[in-house]
């Protein structure tokens, strides 16, 4: 079946240091992986995205995204986190097997502390 | 060029009653997904449009509906209102399927008494 876990619920990280939010899917056909970003009292956005090519990902805001097909993860990472980062963040991935259908994660609540 | 519209933003109903609301895409943008965000169950997928055909569908009872014009504007129906529908519904818009990101709307906040 179609899946995709992100498996923390929370992620606290120091301003200033690295962070890293976990993303693992499952689908059967090619996958086309996407990042959004839901800030408090805000409309989710687009980070970024994984079609096809270079492993790495830049996206918005500094972010990048490493896409790894034998470990079926997409894991979203900032060299230097800023307390702006805090936010809710979602993985989706498309099944290119599967009309398309787009699935998401449950999100991850990303906090920066000063 | 304009963003994803939703309209109204804010709604209040009583169990029972019936609620259409309404999305404009982006210009140019021919699908169209709506979604129900609640504190406790995360962002759920609701049905997806393409070029006025569903092409995907979440799992939700069959009071939720939808459509899309040839304009591509979107509409979304939910008949005999439950306390549980409260929730924040969202819309957003793509140009096509697959490889496409999508940009969303404001979302209108259902409030049913």
């Amino acid at each position: 079946a179609q899946s995709v876990a992100q498996p923390e619920d929370q992620v606290n990280v120091a301003e200033g240091n690295p962070l890293t939010v976990k993303c693992t899917y499952s689908v059967s056909g090619n996958p086309y992986l996407f990042w959004y970003v839901q800030y408090p009292n805000r409309g989710l956005q687009f980070l970024l995205k994984y079609i096809t090519g270079d492993n790495l990902v830049k996206g918005s805001y500094g972010f990048e995204a490493e896409f790894n097909k034998s470990q079926t993860s997409f894991h979203l990472k900032k060299p230097s986190a800023l307390v702006s980062d805090s936010a809710l963040y979602f993985c989706a991935v498309r099944d290119g097997n599967s009309n398309y259908q787009l699935i998401w994660g449950a999100g991850t609540k990303l906090i920066i502390k000063p | 060029k304009a963003g994803v519209t939703q309209t109204p933003r804010y709604l209040i109903k009583t169990r029972g009653q019936q609620v259409t609301l309404s999305c404009s895409p982006i210009s140019g943008h021919r699908s169209v997904s709506w979604y129900q965000q609640t504190p406790g169950q995360g962002l759920q997928f609701l049905f997806e449009y393409f070029s006025e055909t569903q092409r995907n569908k979440g799992n939700f009872p069959g009071r939720f509906s939808g459509r899309q014009f040839s304009n591509s504007r979107s509409e979304m129906n939910v008949s005999t209102l439950e306390l549980g529908d409260s929730a924040l519904y969202l819309c957003a818009s793509s140009q096509g399927e697959g490889l496409y990101e999508q940009y969303f709307g404001p979302g209108t906040r259902l409030t049913v008494t």
